[in-house]
């Protein structure tokens, strides 16, 4: 069964300033995607980045970026400048191949402070 | 392009009333999901199609849930009858055919029961 766990419920940044949210997961495919999802308070799950299990290179988008580690199992989002914005929670989401299935995590939730 | 339309946006029923959504997906997206979101969690997933096909049912819950989707286009999620433990955000995603294909998701309905 694939799982995935986000272990931090809560947290906060200053505007500007970087944050980090982790995920670990677990499957027993060796082709599978992750994807960093955002949900804020209108409610619709938007798109923040995807990582392709099979490329070394993290992803980037913008201010976004991935530190993703295979061996660990481990697929940490970073978002740089944080803006007031970027108020949401942030779920972390796996998808094999096989079946394209998607498994979210329970969300981080996240408060950028003024 | 156009998005992932659902209706009705809110829904307020009495325990044991009946009750059905819609979701459009993205033309062209062969793949429909059908998420339960419980205020504070994770999108689970109740039911995905493959074209007009069910790919896993394994979470729906058939003996109140039940969900069609005709000529592999639109989908109708019903829940008959509702109970207390059914009020949740009602997320329908859609998208294309292979692997690193990411979720689209609609607005979703907040179904409330009482």
């Amino acid at each position: 069964a694939q799982t995935v766990t986000q272990s931090q419920p809560e947290m906060s940044v200053q505007e500007a300033e970087t944050v980090t949210l982790s995920c670990t997961y677990d499957t027993s495919e060796s082709n599978y995607y992750l994807f960093w999802y955002k949900q804020p308070p209108s409610r619709q799950m938007i798109l923040v980045i995807r990582q392709e299990a099979y490329k070394q290179q993290n992803a980037t988008e913008n201010r976004f970026s991935v530190n993703f580690q295979k061996a660990a199992k481990s697929f940490s989002l970073k978002i740089s400048d944080s803006q007031l914005g970027d108020t949401a929670m942030y779920f972390c989401a796996l998808k094999n191949n096989y079946g394209q299935n998607f498994v979210f995590g329970p969300g981080t939730r996240l408060s950028v402070l003024p | 392009e156009a998005g992932v339309a659902q209706s009705p946006r809110y829904k307020i029923i009495e325990k044991r009333q009946s009750v059905a959504f819609w979701c459009n997906p993205i033309s062209g997206h062969a793949t429909l999901y059908w998420y339960q979101q419980i205020l504070g969690q994770g999108p689970k997933l109740l039911i995905q199609f493959q074209n007009n096909g069910v790919v896993d049912d394994s979470q729906l819950p058939k003996d109140r849930f039940s969900a069609e989707r005709l000529k592999g286009v639109d989908s109708t999620l019903k829940i008959q009858p509702a109970k207390l433990e059914d009020s949740a955000v009602y997320l329908c995603a859609s998208s294309f055919s292979g692997g690193r294909s990411p979720l689209h998701f609609g607005n979703g309905t907040r179904l409330t029961v009482t």
